[in-house]
């Protein structure tokens, strides 16, 4: 089976930078995505990685180790509107996706 | 580009009744579409994985004979929730893939908030 965990709450200042930590336990792994999903709306696509190491894209990077089961997203210069939930999600066998347990950020003034 | 929609965006029914959900990739072709549900607060259950021109596979736990899927077409996947009962009462969301996006982007439809009274 899969089970992926991550913190449930991170608060952190604007202007700041947050890691939203994700460890995961499956028995097929081709990638860990990362997805962010605002109140009532749908989750949108932020970042792919499938092998070891650091991708950047804009104010955001996402990390993985596959031999540590770990990855974590960087979010930087945190805005207001970076107030959302945000999931990783496992690629496995089958083209199934499971989704982490969601971490919901709030950024403060 | 990658646009998916669902229809309705939200629906009341009364219990005992059926409830269809469209799922439309409207600028691409999804050879597949997934169905998720997600309950307030927690995350995304992956319900069902939908293949054009093939049944689908359901989750454990998952009723196939009560959550009925139909991938009609390349880009249209329905989910119709049949005997809908309170329990069912949940956010209902669609994505599909393209065979152009990267191995694991998935586009996510709106979803659809159904409630069973």
């Amino acid at each position: 089976g899969q089970s992926l965990e991550q913190p449930s709450e991170v608060t952190a200042v604007e202007g700041a930078i947050v890691q939203i930590n994700c460890t995961y336990q499956t028995s097929g792994f081709y990638g860990l995505s990362w997805y962010q999903q605002h109140d009532g709306g749908a989750p949108t696509f932020l970042s792919y990685n499938a092998l070891d190491g650091l991708e950047e894209t804009g104010r955001f990077s996402s990390f993985l180790s596959r031999s540590d089961s770990y990855g974590y997203l960087l979010l930087q210069e945190l805005q207001m509107k970076d107030s959302a939930s945000y999931f990783c999600a496992v690629s496995g066998g089958y083209q199934k996706v499971t989704f982490g347990t969601g971490t919901k950020l709030q950024v403060i003034p | 580009g990658a646009v998916v929609s669902q229809h309705p965006s939200w629906v009341i029914c009364k219990s005992g009744t059926s409830v269809k959900i469209e799922c439309r990739s409207l600028d691409f072709q999804a050879t597949t579409m997934f169905w998720y549900r997600q309950f307030p607060k927690q995350s995304l259950m992956l319900m069902a994985t939908s293949n054009e021109g093939s049944k689908a596979t359901h989750e454990q736990g998952v009723e196939k004979d009560k959550f009925l899927i139909n991938h009609a077409s390349l880009t249209l996947s329905t989910l119709t929730v049949t005997s809908a009962h309170p329990e069912d009462s949940s956010f209902y969301i669609c994505s599909a893939r393209t065979l152009a996006g990267g191995p694991n982007e998935q586009f996510f439809g709106p979803g659809t908030r159904l409630t069973v009274l």
